[in-house]
């Protein structure tokens, strides 16, 4: 089964809008990571957050992580045309160690 | 390398037939991944290679599927006997978990269609 688990499947808005995607997962983790794929080619590591973090951000992006409720939201504000892609959230498998499971990934289309 | 190379970035072959596709990791990193993605999809979990460990081939859909990694560099995924069910992107990534909560790094995917 699939540790995390991405909504919502597809999203659009228009460019300056802000997207939200959620990601849930199942067990305790260390940590977190979102990814973005472009073009169904190689995906790009967006940002990691570690479990005694409850925010981060990068950029455009905004990351939270609610280990209570086993959810991280990422946010991208300002969007852009070129954000369009589609955005996966990562966990380690053992929680802390082991391959990464990935959700089914959130696309989002940004509309100029 | 300066970052994950995977060959061949596309491969078509007949049904039945066998194919290797090749990932050389970023130098030093001990651990690397196979993904599937088909068209649309999430990534599929394949097998994950650790250092000197044993690999997690968990992930491996059947018999057909097999891979090795020599040392800490390259690995190659091999399918046997392909049916049109393995038509996909296979994504290969590496990473350095002697370093706590490490990214992966992932190559541009080979594509591969069966006919």
């Amino acid at each position: 089964s699939q540790q995390g688990e991405e909504d919502p499947q597809a999203l659009s808005i228009q460019e300056g809008e802000n997207a939200t995607m959620n990601c849930s997962y199942k067990t305790s983790i260390n940590n977190l990571q979102w990814y973005r794929q472009n073009s169904g080619r190689g995906l790009v590591h967006l940002i990691l957050i570690r479990s005694n973090e409850r925010e981060k951000h990068s950029g455009r992006l905004r990351v939270t992580l609610d280990t209570s409720k086993k959810s991280s939201s990422l946010l991208i504000t300002a969007s852009r045309a070129a954000d369009t892609a589609s955005y996966f959230c990562a966990t380690p498998r053992g929680g802390s160690q082991g391959n990464l499971i990935f959700g089914k990934g959130t696309k989002l289309s940004v509309k100029p | 390398g300066a970052g994950v190379s995977q060959s061949p970035s596309n491969k078509v072959t007949e049904k039945g037939k066998d194919v290797e596709l090749r990932c050389d990791p970023i130098s030093g990193h001990t651990a690397l991944y196979w993904y599937r993605q088909r068209l649309g999809q999430g990534l599929e979990f394949l097998i994950y290679f650790q250092g000197n460990s044993a690999p997690d081939k968990s992930g491996l859909p059947s018999d057909r599927f097999s891979a090795e990694r020599t040392g800490e560099s390259v690995s190659t995924l091999t399918i046997q006997r392909t049916q049109q069910e393995d038509s996909a992107v296979y994504l290969c990534a590496s990473s350095s978990p002697r370093q706590a909560n490490t990214e992966a790094f992932f190559g541009q995917g080979t594509r591969l269609t069966v006919v």
